[in-house]
């Protein structure tokens, strides 16, 4: 069975500022990584993911996350955050047979002017 | 290229009401999920079908829920009768058939939010 445990709830900070969002997976078997954001009134948007490769994943829109497999991390960073990233995000794991996404509690990211 | 469509969007009843949920998956999209995300959670697997098959209903509470999924297309979720907890959104997501390399990618529908009175 895997778990996944997003270390902060809530993350305030500043436009152009930088930020990390912390999330530490337990499985006991190779897993596939995924983040997701979540914005007011809409469905999750896979963000990145992580199958296989290059243990640095970058989505379009400037995040990045990654791999870490002795921590059992997968955290997500962005060096300058806007106005628009305020949502919450979540990160997700499953085992390679696939089909079943396990859930973080989710982050909630609020950027400030 | 419409993504997962959910209906209705918002749905407020009373206690022991019965309320259905339909979801459109992607078109080509054979996996389809249903899943439970309770305010402040991250969501919860509640149903999978493949095609028909529905291959993983371990977490679905069957004394009040069932999900069909006919024609291996659209699918419905329904709740008899409902109680105050089920008060949270359901989402619906979508993926490409196992075997495929897009397969761990799920796209999720907005969801129901459903109000248990």
């Amino acid at each position: 069975a895997q778990s996944v445990t997003q270390l902060d709830s809530q993350v305030p900070v500043f436009e152009e500022a930088p930020v990390e969002l912390r999330c530490n997976y337990s499985s006991s078997v190779s897993v596939y990584l995924f983040w997701y954001v979540q914005y007011p009134n809409q469905g999750l948007q896979l963000l990145l993911k992580y199958l296989s490769g290059s243990t640095l994943v970058e989505s379009i829109n400037g995040f990045e996350a990654e791999f870490n497999k002795s921590q059992t991390s997968f955290h997500l960073r962005k060096p300058s955050v806007h106005i628009s990233d305020t949502a919450e995000y979540f990160c997700a794991v499953s085992d390679h047979g696939g089909g079943k996404l396990i859930f973080g509690q989710g982050t909630e990211l609020s950027v400030k002017p | 290229e419409a993504g997962v469509v959910q209906s209705p969007r918002y749905k407020i009843i009373e206690k022991k009401q019965p309320v259905a949920f339909w979801c459109n998956p992607i078109s080509g999209h054979n996996t389809l999920y249903w899943y439970l995300q309770n305010l402040g959670q991250g969501p919860e697997l509640l149903i999978r079908y493949e095609n028909e098959e529905a291959v993983d209903d371990s977490q679905l509470p069957k004394d009040r829920f069932s999900a069909e999924r006919l024609k291996g297309v659209d699918s419905t979720l329904k709740i008899q009768p409902a109680e105050l907890g089920d008060s949270a959104v359901y989402l619906c997501a979508s993926s490409l058939d196992r075997g495929t390399s897009s397969y761990n990618e799920q796209f999720f529908g907005p969801g129901t939010r459903l109000t248990v009175l």
